[in-house]
């Protein structure tokens, strides 16, 4: 079973450019979670899907970030404009909805730094 | 007050030894328990979980959940340098939602 897949692993970009994460869940996955990690912190929440429906998003910083999962399965995660608070690495991570529905499966992660 | 709270270590404990790793949680609602490891650069990885009141065992690893103090442990029996890595404590609490804590930071030299 392929796990879940991100894109880019590394980017950098200068203050006030727009960025873009990708995400590919495990197959048959339906909850999908974005969480931000900075450095020496868990990971936090930015929002999480089940299915096409974001359920969860109120850490989302909607001002500049934003989010879709077209068709339930892959989702982008844009920044726009990024800021140097965004440096940070940003985790997908899925899980199947029902019984064990909050073992999550994470990606590699998107490290990103913002100059 | 963070609603998952872990001692952000370093917990450095010799070869061999039982490495105890602990954590509270501020919400009394929360359902289950998650124990994450990640190694330096890697995401994290799910060790194990826990629900029910008492300990459950899975291999070198014992998690330990008290709901009455709010309270979560992970003991590792014969700890291995393999295991020195970033342990996170997470709870389920109300709308599904998973909350992390900061993680410890756990050495283990020969």
């Amino acid at each position: 079973e392929a796990g879940v897949v991100q894109s880019p692993r590394y980017k950098i970009i200068e203050k006030k450019q727009p960025v873009a994460f990708w995400c590919n869940p495990i197959s048959g996955h339906n909850t999908l979670y974005w969480y931000r990690q900075n450095l020496g912190q868990g990971p936090e929440l930015l929002i999480r899907y089940e299915n096409e429906e974001a359920v969860d998003d109120s850490q989302l910083p909607k001002d500049r970030f934003s989010a879709e999962r077209l068709k339930g399965v892959d989702s982008t995660l844009k920044i726009q404009p990024a800021e140097l608070g965004d440096s940070a690495v940003y985790l997908c991570a899925s899980s199947r909805l029902g019984q064990g529905a909050n073992v999550l499966t994470f990606g590699a992660g998107s490290r990103l730094t913002v100059l | 007050q963070k609603e998952v709270e872990q001692n952000s270590g370093p917990l450095s404990v010799p070869e061999g030894a039982i490495a105890s790793l602990n954590c509270t949680y501020s919400d009394r609602g929360s359902q289950s328990f998650f124990w994450y490891r990640q190694y330096s650069g890697k995401s994290p990885e799910l060790i194990m979980f826990i629900y029910s009141n008492g300990d459950k065992e899975d291999g070198r690893f014992t998690a330990q959940l008290n709901k009455a103090s709010q309270y979560v442990s992970l003991l590792i029996r014969d700890s291995q340098p393999s295991d020195s890595a970033t342990y996170l404590c997470a709870s389920r609490g109300g709308y599904n939602k998973l909350i992390f804590g900061a993680g410890t930071r756990l050495a283990v030299h020969p």
